[in-house]
């Protein structure tokens, strides 16, 4: 089953901040947050484990709340380079990593 | 260090035919997963292979079908094309695949239209 993401879609003026959540039926183990640009492939920015820890990459960071089996991703003091589609992955256990359906961001001038 | 390669980039089919996707893992990965990408339904996942073994499979019908070598290699084939098949077709490696913390490289993708 997979995560629902929220919002499906946010613009954003440069220099503002953005919440991108993911919301989980089924306890998770693990999320993965990836990044995908037009036409190329999703790139990874950072991978949450069971635990509640919060990690941060530059000006984005996420939180993972296992009680809630929910994640955020915050992305604070926007560039235009942020800009595109954003994808959390879920794994439980051994399982597959099954990705939602994905949030874009626009990011204007 | 070569990231993930999938070839070709770019399919152009017609309903009935099948086709063969390629997947070339980053060196030392062992796991390689495949993912349909269409608009609006974000990364379906296909199935995961594992030195060789089908490990995991998604909920797609018995026409896709994979494979991997003793190289790690994979690849993808789905007969009886139909229009839906159109998609973006991704393949991602890793170390190991079943690790909480084992992290997923996706290649480019292989873009299938089918006529």
């Amino acid at each position: 089953q997979q995560p629902v993401q929220s919002p499906q879609a946010v613009i954003l003026r440069e220099g503002e901040d953005a919440v991108i959540n993911c919301s989980s039926s089924k306890a998770l183990y693990s999320v993965h947050w990836y990044r995908q640009k037009h036409g190329e492939a999703p790139v990874f920015l950072m991978i949450l484990l069971k635990g509640g820890e919060q990690k941060g990459h530059d000006k984005i960071s996420a939180s993972f709340n296992e009680k809630k089996q929910q994640s955020s991703l915050y992305l604070t003091a926007s560039q235009l380079s942020y800009s595109g589609t954003y994808f959390c992955g879920v794994k439980r256990g051994d399982d597959k990593i099954i990705f939602g359906k994905g949030t874009r961001l626009h990011i204007l001038p | 260090k070569a990231g993930v390669t999938q070839t070709p980039r770019y399919l152009i089919k017609t309903r009935g035919q099948q086709v063969t996707l390629s997947c070339s893992p980053i060196s030392g990965h062992r796991s390689v997963s495949w993912y349909q990408q269409t608009p609006g339904q974000g990364l379906q996942f296909l199935f995961e292979y594992f030195s060789e073994t089908q490990r995991n499979k998604g909920n797609f019908p018995g026409r896709f079908s994979g494979r991997q070598f003793s190289n790690s290699r994979s690849e993808m084939n789905v007969s009886t094309l139909e229009l839906g098949d159109s998609a973006l077709y991704l393949c991602a490696s890793s170390f190991k695949g079943q690790a909480p913390g084992d992290i997923q490289y996706f290649g480019a993708g292989t873009r299938l239209s089918v006529l």
